[in-house]
């Protein structure tokens, strides 16, 4: 769901689950998508990425899903470990318009060892 | 080794007063950034700069001034006309180029507090 105010939504996982984080972009003509981790108290680190032409990417433990038709982006977690605990975003960027990234509300991933 | 700094990491402002936030990069980087979080948020877009003097404003630029006079630094001036300046400041850089599409890479954040 949507952040509203100080309220991350939160996923609580088991250490060794697989996690799935999901978002819902907004500009139809975004063809550039980026997950990041963010450790509280620091900036965003990049996980990974995946542009428009492609329905999936594969990192080392982690996936990407893109569904352009809803405009919908997920990102799996394999075997969820404590250290994968914190603030996920994504973000996209669209080759019209303002060069940056827009960035979506932030999903907090919290694993249970 | 290459990376954005941003100083400091902690700064304290009493209303009234301007400040100004570092932030520098060696990753010979074209395009840089500024974002601010607040808690529990994501990232607003404060000001960017593609290429050296030049600089375009974002979705909550009131408030802030930027410049760009050299490739490796940009830095950002909180100015009393912005209501409600405490948050957490974020810097990022990126290789625009020819690359439209690339990851930016951020600092490690100026929390600034107004007291």
């Amino acid at each position: 769901g949507e952040n509203v105010g100080l309220h991350l939504p939160t996923l609580s996982v088991q250490e060794g689950d697989n996690s799935i984080i999901n978002c819902a972009y907004s500009n139809s003509a975004s063809d550039y998508f980026i997950w990041y981790k963010q450790e509280s108290g620091k900036g965003p680190q990049f996980i990974i990425d995946i542009r428009s032409n492609m329905d999936k990417r594969q990192g080392q433990r982690v996936t990407v899903l893109l569904n352009k038709t809803v405009k919908h982006l997920s990102l799996q977690i394999a075997a969820t470990q404590p250290g994968d605990s914190a603030v996920y975003f994504c973000a996209e960027n669209s080759p019209t318009g303002r060069r940056a990234l827009t960035f979506g509300s932030g999903t907090r991933l919290q694993v249970q060892p | 080794d290459g990376g954005i700094t941003q100083s400091p990491k902690y700064l304290f402002r009493k209303e009234g007063q301007n400040v100004t936030l570092s932030c520098e990069q060696n990753l010979n980087h074209d395009a840089m950034y500024w974002y601010r979080q607040d808690p529990g948020q994501g990232l607003r877009l404060i000001y960017y700069s593609q290429i050296v003097n030049d600089f375009q404003k974002g979705d909550i630029a009131e408030g802030y001034s930027v410049s760009r006079e050299k490739k490796e630094s940009f830095p950002l001036t909180v100015t009393s006309a912005q209501k409600n300046p405490t948050a957490f400041y974020l810097c990022a850089s990126s290789i625009p180029g020819g690359e439209p599409n690339t990851e930016a890479f951020f600092g490690q954040g100026t929390r600034l507090t107004v007291v």
